[in-house]
């Protein structure tokens, strides 16, 4: 089966500026995360969706990110504006359900975001 | 809420030999432990899970250990060969799993000297 699928893949913006990123899920999976990842940390969840409502958000700067799953698929999250610190990789993942029983999550490639 | 802790954040093993790499968490409702690992540029997979009503899984090379009482869960890699060097992530699924959530430890950097 296909996995989860990103774009675009490297993305170099000035602070300030607005960016969106994409992501679709693998086929059937109704939970999507997405989390940024900082040079040398683990990835931190920034927002969980279930179909198209969202789970959690308590990481989520929401005064500049934003994030949609509007029909329960693919998704989008944006940030506008960027900071300098913003900089990161950002990782889509899906599973099948989000409740315990079907944990596994699986990731995308990954977008590197990096703010000049 | 949740914390979890990873250590060594580098280790350095000659071929051959054993790998350990242990985490800690905070929230004790947690059920789930899964290990990722995550080659230069790519994407983290899953290598191994343990879910809490276990004290140990293993699969081939891999094992992982996990210690309710004490809160920590361990990875270990035998006979480790150059393709397992890779950044490894242990992770944990707080509240239950109530909503699969995964908080993410800071990593480690495992190189296999040939």
């Amino acid at each position: 089966e296909a996995g989860v699928a990103q774009s675009p893949r490297y993305k170099i913006i000035e602070k300030r500026q607005s960016v969106a990123f994409w992501c679709n899920p693998i086929s059937g999976h109704a939970t999507l995360y997405w989390y940024q990842q900082i040079l040398g940390q683990g990835p931190k969840l920034l927002i969980q969706f279930q179909n198209n409502g969202v789970v959690d958000d308590s990481q989520l700067p929401k005064d500049r990110f934003s994030a949609e799953r509007l029909k329960g698929v693919d998704s989008t999250l944006k940030i506008q504006p960027a900071k300098l610190e913003d900089s990161a990789v950002y990782l889509c993942a899906s599973s099948l359900i989000g409740s315990a029983g079907n944990n596994e999550q699986f990731f995308g490639p990954g977008t590197r975001l990096t703010v000049l | 809420g949740e914390n979890v802790e990873q250590h060594p954040s580098t280790l350095s093993v000659q071929e051959g030999d054993s790998a350990v790499i242990k985490c800690t968490y905070s929230d004790s409702a947690s059920n789930y432990f899964p290990w990722y690992k995550q080659e230069l540029g790519k994407r983290p997979q899953l290598i191994i899970d343990i879910r809490s009503n276990v004290g140990e899984k293993k699969d081939q090379r891999i094992a992982v250990t996990l210690n309710k009482t004490a809160k920590h869960f361990s990875l270990h890699i035998t006979e480790t060969q150059p393709e397992d060097s890779a950044v490894y992530f242990c992770a944990a699924s707080p509240n239950g799993g109530a909503t699969n959530k995964l908080i993410f430890g800071t990593g480690t950097l495992l190189a296999v000297q040939p």
